[in-house]
Parts: structure tokens; sequence; C-alpha cells
């Protein structure tokens, strides 16, 4: 049922950069900012991302946010073993009047 | 510190309604929304509504619009959201979150609520 699209999964080696798509359209992204939550499995998500590009006290400047027309990306640089988690993107539906939220993306360090 | 407690896991049969509680310490309680989502196994969050505590104006998802209710009692600092009749596909991890700004910046620990005959 998640309007915004992400990948399911994404990986790469430690030290190296993995970024993370989010689609979405003229009413979600294209017309709101995006805000990204990572989840460790069995926990609740927390912040990490908002405004677009923004970090909220605590989050390393290896996470990195942008935005461009009706899609979003979150990069992360010099990968560590504990940046394993499930990442969501989020924004305001103006149609939906409401929060929407992508499916999530797996990250896994090889 | 900021802290939203939720309460214990729940156990309804489909039809039933349940009510989980979201109690909030260590910030001014009436000065930000409250918002509910929930989140089935596998799935991202799904947005059902907010309250604004001080008021007690509510903004529901449309499709949970005639099945939630949101409360918050401001004398506890405590925000409830009760959902009714129930059904299998309702069974989910219930999150409720502090609204500040653009973003969630505090969660609860979520609350499991299984729907099972």
């Amino acid at each position: 049922h998640s309007v915004l699209t992400q990948p399911p999964s994404a990986s790469a080696a430690p030290g190296q950069r993995v970024s993370i798509s989010c689609s979405g359209s003229t009413s979600d992204i294209g017309s709101n900012v995006v805000n990204w939550y990572r989840q460790i499995p069995g926990t609740a998500p927390k912040l990490l991302m908002y405004s677009n590009n923004l970090r909220p006290s605590g989050v390393p400047d290896r996470f990195y946010g942008s935005k461009s027309g009706t899609s979003a990306s979150l990069a992360i640089s010099g990968l560590r073993s504990e940046d394993e988690a499930d990442y969501f993107c989020a924004a305001w539906d103006d149609n939906l009047n409401g929060l929407v939220f992508g499916g999530g993306t797996r990250v896994t360090v090889l | 510190q900021v802290q939203l407690v939720q309460s214990g896991a729940e156990v309804r049969k489909p039809g039933a309604s349940v009510k989980v509680s979201c109690k909030a310490s260590g910030y001014n309680f009436t000065a930000y929304y409250m918002t509910w989502m929930r989140q089935a196994p596998g799935q991202g969050p799904e947005w059902m509504g907010w309250i604004n505590p001080s008021s007690g104006g509510t903004n529901y998802a449309q499709r949970f619009q005639g099945r939630v209710s949101m409360t918050s009692d401001t004398s506890i600092n405590t925000a409830h959201m009760e959902l009714t009749r129930l059904r299998s596909d309702d069974t989910a991890v219930y999150y409720c979150a502090r609204v500040r700004g653009l973003g969630l910046d505090y969660w609860g620990q979520g609350t499991l609520v299984t729907v099972s005959s």
C-alpha cells in the first residue's frame, strides 16, 4: 500500500557509498519536503533526515539527502556495519491530505 | 529527556475494538501534535492521523475515517488511539510519534495488536 517507491534492497562494501532512491508524484514529493527514517528490525523508526537534506543532532554527515522534482535520494558514504538497517522515505501528500511512506530499503554491508 | 511510552500488546477478535495509549514525558505535551502510525510485517509505516493535544483537534487518514478515534488527556500527558471493527489485516505494530516541524522526531516503542479468531 506504500505510495512512495523505494528499491527493496541496497548493498555495498564497508567504506563504500550506497544510494537509496524514493520516487513519488507531483502531489507528494513534488510539492512537499521529504524526510527519511532509519529502523533497526524490531525497534521503532528514528528520524534520520528532515526537510530533504537536514540532519537532526547526532546524525553524522556521512548521510546526505537530496530532492529533485518528484524524486528524492539518501546517500550513505563511508559505509559501516552499524548502518545496516531499513530506511524509509516519507512526505506529505496534498491529494490524500496525509503522510505517505515508502516501502523501505534494507541496506546490507557486504 | 523526551520519552513516549506505549501500552502493552493486545489480542482481539475480529469485530472488536482496541485502544492504545501513549504517555509522553520530558516536554510540554500540549506544544506538539501527536501522530499515530502502524506497520505490518515487512512493510513501511502507514499514517493513521494526528491529534493536537492542546485543542483536541484531529486529522484522520481517509482509509480509517469512521473506525479510528484519537484523543488526548492533558492531565496525564497521554494520547490514545482507538480502532474499531477490527479485521485480521489490522494486525500490525502501532506507533505514536511526536510531530516537530516537518518530521516525527520521537517515537514510542510500538504496540503489537493481533487480530485473530
